[in-house]
């Protein structure tokens, strides 16, 4: 089976603190994501990444950056968090026999 | 208007009851259609996926794509409350990138 995992479940953090999310998956899946997920409004791409070192904006990268150093690991960072980010935060991998995406337990963050 | 859209609900059903969830889209490039369940606090995960228009069975879940309506639905049969969750449908042209609904909550009261 696929497993992603993210660095935590729940989080609570201060206006304009930095915020590292982890996720990494062990599939050797080249494409990850990052997506938001907010009542009415769905899930949200944020970036994902085709390979190490390599990213593409989402629908909504204002206010975030992504890292990937390593191939399992994709990490999202909130350079200086407001209260706007509060939400719940999904990662996922790409691949398999479908070419279809999994996904982690996701973080809930809370931007006090 | 937006690419994918899908009635929020909340649909409340009783146990043993048919279910039935729907999509509809704008953009008839989509080639690739899935459906994810997600239990409440956790990640979304794969339940059904089909490609191009036509039927799909697994168990007692049913997937139908008519793509001449741009209109996809899930069907569930002999619900169950284990099958209380949001579905989401998604969507994709075939590259990486996934377009989903907002999801529908579902309850199926014992």
């Amino acid at each position: 089976d696929v497993k992603v995992t993210q660095s935590s479940r729940y989080l609570v953090k201060r206006t304009g603190e930095k915020v590292f999310l982890e996720c990494v998956q062990d599939m050797d899946h080249e494409n990850m994501f990052w997506y938001r997920q907010d009542p009415g409004l769905g899930l949200r791409l944020i970036y994902f990444s085709y390979d190490v070192k390599m990213k593409e904006k989402g629908d909504i990268p204002e206010g975030y950056s992504v890292s990937r150093e390593k191939k399992e690991r994709f990490s999202l960072i909130l350079e200086s968090a407001s209260t706007n980010q509060t939400s719940m935060y999904l990662c996922a991998s790409r691949g398999g026999l479908l070419e279809t995406q999994y996904f982690g337990p996701g973080t809930r963050l809370l931007v006090l | 208007q937006k690419e994918v859209e899908q009635d929020p609900g909340p649909l409340s059903v009783p146990e043993g009851a048919i279910v039935s969830l729907n999509c509809t889209y704008s953009n008839s490039a989509f080639q690739y259609f899935m459906w994810y369940r997600q239990y409440s606090r956790k990640g979304p995960e794969l339940l059904m996926y089909t490609y191009s228009s036509g039927n799909k069975e697994d168990g007692r879940f049913t997937a139908q794509v008519d793509k001449s309506s741009k209109y996809i639905s899930l069907f569930i049969r002999d619900s169950q409350p284990s099958d209380s969750a949001t579905y989401l449908c998604a969507m994709s042209f075939g590259n990486e990138k996934l377009t989903f609904g907002t999801g529908t909550r579902l309850t199926i009261i014992p």
